[in-house]
């Protein structure tokens, strides 16, 4: 059974810290995705890296695929009380189409 | 921007009730697909679609059925609720090659009692 574990599982932290979330696996995806849900709300896609070693960047949010392609981070630079929110990484299980295994997410918060 | 809307925000319904959550999507997508999230577990696959009239079973199934009748409608039906079925329920919608680029609804909060 694939898994993707998420580390930490909860993270306060004040305004204009950097910060570091993880996503980990045994086994290999061929892409993971990150989202960003905020309480109440459905998840938003942020990303998805596709290439071992891959580094994407949306605007303070740095996204590395681990170059195994078995594991991700999400570095978020000079966090804003905004960021807060439940990040998720997901990559694709095997079987079916878009059958995409959640990790557990990390929850955020950013206060200011 | 893709729009995905489901029905209800939060719903409250009674053990035994036959409960439809339904889903639409405004961008032609191929794929839709119904979660529940809980604490702790985080979310799981309960159906997918991959084109009208056709569906296959997620990880958790039992007790549930969903109806596909138009592309941009999908239906997830609790044919006799029950309380372990209180959770967050999500509906995703994706294109057909891009399956795993999935846009979310904003949730219904179901609570059976």
């Amino acid at each position: 059974t694939q898994l993707l574990e998420q580390s930490p599982q909860f993270l306060s932290i004040q305004e204009g810290e950097n910060l570091t979330v993880y996503c980990n696996s045994s086994s290999v995806f061929s892409s993971l995705q990150w989202y960003r849900q905020e309480p109440g709300e459905g998840p938003v896609l942020l990303v998805t890296v596709v290439t071992g070693g891959e580094v994407k960047k949306l605007k303070r949010l740095t996204f590395q695929f681990g170059d195994a392609r078995k594991d991700s981070s999400l570095h978020i630079t000079a966090a804003q009380p905004g960021d807060t929110g439940l990040y998720l990484c997901a990559g694709e299980g095997g079987g079916s189409q878009g059958n995409l295994i959640f990790g557990k997410g990390t929850k955020l918060s950013v206060k200011p | 921007d893709v729009k995905v809307t489901q029905s209800s925000r939060y719903l409250v319904k009674r053990t035994g009730e036959k409960v439809f959550l339904e889903c639409v999507q405004d961008m032609d997508h191929e794929n839709m697909f119904w979660y529940r999230q809980d604490p702790g577990l985080g979310l799981r696959l309960i159906y997918f679609s991959y084109d009208v009239k056709m569906k296959e079973k997620g990880d958790i199934p039992e007790g549930y059925s969903v109806s596909r009748e138009k592309k941009e409608r999908f239906s997830l039906i609790l044919e006799s609720a029950s309380t372990n079925q209180t959770s967050m329920y999500l509906c995703a919608s994706a294109l057909w090659d891009r399956a795993y680029e999935q846009y979310f609804g904003p949730g219904t909060r179901l609570t059976v009692t």
